[in-house]
């Protein structure tokens, strides 16, 4: 497709679970971003990779929180023993080195 | 990033010009401003950005005041689809080895709803 593709679109777990979200960014864009946004309040920075590297992870709020990028393209991010306090929506950008960010849909996870 | 200022919400009626304000009064010499807007259900979407002169595009008319300290985007005429959140964020391009980082630091935006 031509834009930015984040699967699930919804995911409903269980406290204590583990939990995968994947994105698939626009084709050649090197910059990838992952977002967190929680109702009434706008995004929150996560982590941006620049190829199949972390260059800023600073968003990320503790260490049950990790994301890849293996082969510079698609991402997942991966949130291990999920809290109540995960459930918000996910956003993931891509930016080609413009400045400018496109977003996903984001995938909704709701922690149970 | 320096923060913005924004009111919560306005309101518009369909096919009038929309003014919404953004106020950074501690925006510095390398700040750009960014708009993005956020549909309901939808990701963020990138509306204009600027340095110090006005800018215009498909979308939208950004006004940037000439100390910097404020800003306006300017939608000619309000459709009902252009009713979102819409976000003034200030971005300083951190640079580091491979790529330039476009970090945005988003507030909670402008609530604009569009009365038919």
């Amino acid at each position: 497709g031509a834009g930015v593709s984040q699967t699930p679109s919804n995911k409903v777990t269980e406290k204590g679970k583990y939990v995968e979200l994947r994105c698939d960014p626009i084709s050649g864009h090197t910059a990838l971003y992952w977002y967190r946004q929680s109702l009434g309040q706008g995004p929150e920075f996560l982590i941006y990779f620049q190829g199949t590297g972390a260059a800023d992870d600073s968003g990320l709020p503790n260490d049950r929180f990790f994301a890849v990028r293996p082969e510079g393209s698609v991402s997942t991010l991966k949130i291990q023993r999920t809290e109540r306090g995960d459930s918000a929506v996910y956003l993931c950008a891509s930016s080609s080195g413009t400045g400018e960010l496109f977003f996903g849909e984001g995938s909704r996870l709701t922690v149970l | 990033d320096a923060k913005t200022t924004q009111p919560n919400s306005m309101e518009s009626n369909e096919e009038e010009p929309v003014h919404l304000p953004c106020n950074h009064s501690t925006i510095s010499g390398t700040d750009y401003i960014h708009w993005y807007r956020q549909l309901p259900s939808q990701g963020p979407e990138y509306v204009i950005h600027g340095l110090t002169s006005n800018v215009n595009n498909r979308m939208a008319s950004l006004a940037i005041a000439e100390d910097r300290k404020s800003s306006t985007l300017i939608l000619h005429r309000a459709t009902l689809r252009d009713a979102a959140v819409y976000y003034c964020i200030l971005r300083d391009v951190t640079r580091n080895s491979g790529g330039s980082n476009y970090k945005l630091t988003f507030g909670k935006g402008t609530l604009l709803t569009v009365n038919p």
